[in-house]
């Protein structure tokens, strides 16, 4: 498997714009998780689904983050209207748990500049 | 919610020397992860613990969790360049890994 796949890379927009970050999980995991990093705050939680259901949901900054997961092997996190604090570079990873083991996959990050 | 505190937050280290990273929990750990990432890239998985006192070793990097399972150290023995990156520990919530803000390793030649 290619693992967890991330797209794009990086992007770079405008304050205000809209932007979609694409992630692909590995075939077979059932768990799929968005986070985000930055220096100030490290790794953050925002969002995590079960079974393409949104479970939690918690850590979105606010109404300006959305994320859907329409099929099993498709997911999309959407900033609209994007800001500058926005900045920061968004994982996304996924899973398979079983019994106490959930060791989560992750992709190789988007890295996301709002100028 | 459960809060993960890592210690030191940046590391320089010879190569070749030993060093030892901490992460202490707020509450009990149900399931502590290591995980490395280097430089611009995503996370890799290094070990996990679950048991009191359980203890694992990969190559040169070993793993503990303490008795009361509220504490985790990484130690390196003879660290080399090919170590660099940031170490994070996880802790299992649910489905999900909170983590901590990672502690960044540089080796030196």
């Amino acid at each position: 498997d290619a693992g967890v796949i991330q797209s794009p890379r990086h992007e770079v927009t405008e304050m205000g714009q809209e932007v979609t970050l694409r992630c692909k999980p590995i075939s077979g995991h059932n768990s799929l998780f968005w986070y985000r990093q930055t220096m100030m705050r490290g790794l953050e939680l925002l969002i995590y689904f079960n079974n393409n259901v949104p479970i939690d949901d918690s850590g979105m900054p606010e109404d300006r983050f959305s994320a859907k997961m329409p099929n099993a092997s498709f997911s999309t996190l959407k900033i609209q209207p994007s800001e500058p604090r926005d900045s920061a570079v968004y994982f996304c990873a996924s899973s398979f748990p079983t019994g106490m083991n959930t060791e989560a996959f992750f992709g190789q990050g988007t890295r996301l500049t709002v100028v | 919610s459960q809060e993960l505190e890592q210690s030191p937050q940046s590391l320089i280290v010879q190569e070749g020397k030993n060093l030892t990273i901490n992460c202490t929990s707020s509450k009990t750990l149900y399931g502590l992860y290591w995980y490395k990432q280097k430089y611009g890239e995503g996370l890799i998985f290094l070990m996990m613990l679950q048991k009191g006192g359980e203890e694992k070793s990969h190559e040169k990097i070993t793993a503990k969790l303490d008795e009361k399972k509220q504490q985790s150290s990484l130690h390196i023995t003879a660290s080399q360049p090919s170590h660099a990156g940031i170490y994070l520990c996880g802790a299992q919530s649910g489905y999900a890994l909170n983590f901590g803000k990672g502690t960044s390793l540089l080796v030196t030649p």
